[in-house]
């Protein structure tokens, strides 16, 4: 049962523009969500995080929305550049102890 | 400060062998987690230990297990490789491990033959 979804395996976007990137949860329980990039060859990095008390966080071009009774979130990247290109995963922890619940991943490409 | 450190980068294995990782995580870092990431299934939570002693647990068989040493380094150990094993392993370390964001290693690329 995968309780963290990204149905988008990829997203292609001109740079400049803005890229939406999507996370759906089955757990109500989830109070805290996380954002990762990954580069190929390398391992994830924390980008960004909401709490559930929270609709919305920011941070520079990278804006995390939450929709708790859609059990939804979402990455906004503005503007998108080249070096966004990558592998971002949403996550959630559960059962405590640095257990995080991670999405499959939304491949990311940034055009010029 | 130096990241997480994980060793090897890349490991061929042959089914029937066994395995061990090391990580050593961030300075300072008492927390050490352990991730799976096959392709198309995101990031498996493995196990994560703290001051020596394993605190949570994931859904892997047995033949998956790790220690934690007094400098808090790790190390996983996956016994009876099977072909499904070939993965990316992560290593992710953390001050207290909880509610808090990992700092992960590049991982151990393992591939079984």
């Amino acid at each position: 049962d995968q309780q963290v979804k990204q149905n988008s395996p990829s997203l292609s976007v001109q740079e400049g523009r803005i890229s939406i990137l999507n996370c759906d949860y089955t757990n109500s329980m989830f109070d805290y969500f996380l954002w990762y990039k990954k580069y190929p060859a390398e391992g994830p990095t924390f980008l960004i995080s909401i709490s559930s008390i929270k609709d919305k966080n920011e941070d520079g071009r990278f804006t995390v929305f939450l929709n708790k009774s859609a059990k939804h979130l979402s990455l906004h990247i503005v503007p998108s550049q080249p070096g966004d290109s990558a592998v971002y995963f949403c996550a959630a922890p559960s059962g405590g102890y640095n257990k995080l619940i991670f999405g499959a991943g939304t491949r990311l490409a940034v055009h010029p | 400060k130096a990241g997480v450190t994980q060793t090897p980068r890349y490991l061929i294995k042959t089914r029937g062998q066994q395995v061990t990782l090391s990580c050593s995580p961030i300075s300072g870092h008492r927390s050490v987690s352990w991730y799976q990431q096959t392709p198309g299934q995101g990031l498996q939570f493995l196990f994560e230990y703290f001051s020596e002693t394993q605190r949570n647990k994931g859904n892997f068989p047995g033949r998956f297990s790790g220690r934690q040493f007094s400098n808090s380094r790790s190390e996983m150990n996956v016994s009876t490789l099977e072909l499904g094993d070939s993965a990316l392993y992560l290593c992710a370390s953390s001050l207290r491990g909880r509610d808090e964001k990992l700092f992960f290693g590049s991982g151990t690329q393992l591939s079984v033959l």
